[in-house]
């Protein structure tokens, strides 16, 4: 089974601060990467497929890179709304797993 | 407008069943695969179980629902089902149904609400 590590598992950050998430499979997954962005008591939302492409309605402040087994999330300006979990899912076939989430707390 | 709603959540005993069902609309049901996704108390988010779309009705599950739960759909009911047996206290979750983004296409554009799952006695 792909394992999907992510770091840090939490990170405090300002609003207008830019932020970095990663993502690292155990073993090569090509482009086959999904980030969610999920709060409290809400269902997942999709936010990235195929490493770098933008879900329609998705802010452009979301970016995402990478390829191989290092991938990355980015916020270029974070938001009062941003402040939430966010998970990596590798979408390499079955089983389909997640990586641990990673929380975005306001400093 | 893409809409799921799960139903079928509740407190059973260590050993008991749970069906658990989401009713969609909004999209041609029959033409996407569909998963349920569980997040357990406290924990992230675990894929439990997806199956095909378009007559072809594959299903796959992660290990450890291997043999107690199944995964079924009713295309003219547009409904997706989730049939839980012996089920654990580690089973306890909300559970989510979600949407094929398209065949083959192993992410989820679209969730339901969840329905909370409890296993206690």
């Amino acid at each position: 089974d792909i394992q999907m590590t992510q770091s840090p598992s939490s990170v405090s950050a300002s609003v207008g601060d830019r932020v970095t998430i990663t993502c690292r499979a155990s073993q090569d997954i090509s482009n086959r990467l999904a980030w969610y962005q999920q709060k409290p008591g809400k269902a997942p939302k999709l936010l990235m497929y195929v490493a770098s492409s933008l879900q329609s309605g998705v802010p452009s402040r979301f970016s995402g890179s990478g390829s191989g087994t290092d991938f990355a999330l980015t916020i270029s300006s974070l938001q009062p709304e941003d402040f939430a979990t966010y998970y990596c899912q590798h979408t390499n076939g079955f089983p389909l797993t997640f990586g641990a989430g990673t929380k975005v707390e306001i400093k | 407008e893409v809409q799921l709603l799960e139903t079928g959540g509740g407190l059973v005993q260590p050993g008991g069943s749970l069906r658990l069902s989401c009713a969609v609309s909004g999209f041609p049901f029959n033409s996407y695969p569909m998963t349920w996704v569980r997040e357990a108390p406290g924990r992230g988010l675990e894929w439990v179980s997806t199956i095909g779309s378009g007559g072809d009705d594959t299903t796959h599950y992660v290990d450890s629902v291997k043999g107690r739960f199944t995964i079924s759909r009713d295309n003219p009911k547009n409904t997706l089902y989730l049939q839980m047996n012996s089920l654990r206290a580690e089973d306890t979750a909300v559970y989510y149904c979600a949407k094929y983004y398209g065949p083959g296409r192993r992410w989820f554009d679209s969730w339901g609400q969840g329905t909370l799952v409890t296993v206690s006695s």
